[in-house]
């Protein structure tokens, strides 16, 4: 059982480019988010899914956007990157109220 | 608004001693709360959660206590043992199921 999956793991931008950080899930669960983690802040949330086609925003949403055509991925995109977002991103999913209960490895999102 | 936040941001203590971890919250409506574990260079674990209308939970050597009352939540670990180094997070479920998270404390075992 592979849980969440996070791809890549490490990934390195210039300014401006864009990319998709891929997360998956082999658990059926419902519920999918997206967080990041920068020293001092903690975790905060990006954007999150209640459900396939349901998306809707966290915390943090601008500059990510997300969609959700299945149950099992939910990627993040960054359309255009910036130092910002220079960061760690953690993608979670949970099959109930426990929201957010399993966490990917994470990526390690460098922005030059 | 909501908030979280950790009274101690680390705690160091000797193996084979308990440890209490603690945690602030303020959101009078959150109803449902977890503690995650996180190890240098992974994701977040689950440790233990426990629900508004319960004070205590015990796991496998984790207890968690909450005072809503005083809005406060504790993690004990009994017998901290070296693999329980790491940076412990709570987070609590506020409106639409979003979870809020502290910023962690390091909890650093001595051998």
């Amino acid at each position: 059982n592979a849980g969440v999956t996070q791809t890549p793991k490490f990934q390195v931008l210039k300014t401006g480019q864009s990319m998709t950080l891929q997360c998956a899930q082999d658990m059926n669960h419902e519920y999918m988010s997206w967080y990041r983690q920068d020293p001092g802040m903690g975790l905060r949330l990006i954007h999150y899914s209640v459900g396939a086609g349901i998306t809707d925003q966290g915390e943090v949403p601008n500059g990510y956007n997300v969609s959700r055509s299945t149950t099992e991925d939910f990627p993040l995109r960054l359309l255009s990157a910036a130092p910002s977002q220079t960061s760690v991103y953690f993608c979670a999913s949970s099959g109930g109220v426990r929201l957010g209960a399993f966490f990917g490895q994470g990526t390690r999102l460098t922005v030059v | 608004g909501e908030s979280v936040g950790l009274h101690l941001p680390t705690l160091s203590v000797q193996e084979g001693d308990n440890s209490i971890i603690n945690c602030a919250y303020s959101n009078s409506a959150s109803d449902y709360f977890i503690w995650y574990k996180q190890e240098s260079g992974k994701g977040p674990q689950f440790i233990i959660d426990i629900r508004s209308n319960m004070d205590k939970r015990q796991g496998q050597r984790v207890t968690v206590l909450l005072n809503k009352t005083v809005k406060h939540l504790s993690l004990q670990i009994a017998a901290t043992q070296p693999g329980d180094s790491a940076v412990y997070f709570c987070a609590e479920r506020g409106s639409n199921y979003k979870l809020t998270f502290g910023k962690g404390t390091l909890l650093t075992v001595n051998p």
